[in-house]
């Protein structure tokens, strides 16, 4: 069954750390993997992934992709209490779209 | 503010109604997708309409239906509403055309759906 899943599912990290949530994947027909941002509202996008070993950055975040492993990293570097949210990863193949369960992330001053 | 409008964003109706729930693309997008945020299945992707045209198909009941109109706009329709149909529903919209994007998707801010 194709799945895509999340870890870890949840961490608690002061303000300054670095943090790196983790998405993998078990699907045929890969096409892109997205991340996501969602507070207490509607998901916001933060990254499209469709080549290996390509960083995406913006600003203190990064993102890469490794397709031979199947699986993608969001790096979110001098975490600030904003951070905190829902990060959701979501995985398009064929004409289908999973997402993945989420990685609560909470950022403590 | 992405751009996507929904109405209404709170609805609360009893087990075995029907609902409406409408959506507004970002000007210039022609693909509207629809998803359910609930708190035991995440978030789902229920069905994608490019141009009036039914695009893709995700995990949407059979009591779930969706059309988008002529003016893009597109409307979620929910029957026989059950208990676990409670939920977030999120429209978003994307310029691309074939599948689930892989061009950004810009979502609305959500309805929330209870049935008791």
């Amino acid at each position: 069954e194709d799945k895509v899943v999340q870890s870890p599912l949840s961490l608690v990290v002061h303000e300054g750390d670095t943090v790196t949530l983790n998405c993998s994947y078990e699907v045929t027909n890969f096409r892109s993997l997205l991340w996501y941002k969602q507070e207490k509202k509607a998901p916001t996008f933060l990254f499209m992934l469709t080549s290996s070993g390509i960083e995406k950055k913006s600003g203190r975040l990064s993102s890469i992709l490794d397709k031979k492993e199947l699986f993608s990293i969001l790096n979110i570097t001098a975490t600030q209490t904003g951070d905190s949210a829902v990060y959701l990863c979501a995985v398009v193949y064929g004409n289908k779209l999973v997402f993945g369960a989420g990685t609560i992330l909470r950022v403590k001053s | 503010d992405s751009g996507v409008t929904q109405t209404p964003k709170h609805l609360i109706t009893a087990t075995g109604q029907r609902v409406t729930l409408r959506c507004s693309p970002r000007s210039g997008d022609l693909s509207v997708y629809w998803y359910q945020q609930s708190l035991d299945q995440g978030l789902q992707f229920l069905i994608q309409y490019y141009n009036g045209e039914e695009r893709a198909k995700g995990n949407i009941l059979e009591r779930f239906s969706a059309q988008q109109f002529p003016d893009l706009h597109s409307e979620l329709n929910l029957s026989s509403l059950e208990l676990g149909d409670s939920a977030l529903y999120f429209c978003a919209s994307s310029a691309a055309v074939a599948g689930p994007s892989t061009d950004t998707q810009y979502f609305g801010p959500g309805t929330r759906l209870t049935v008791l």
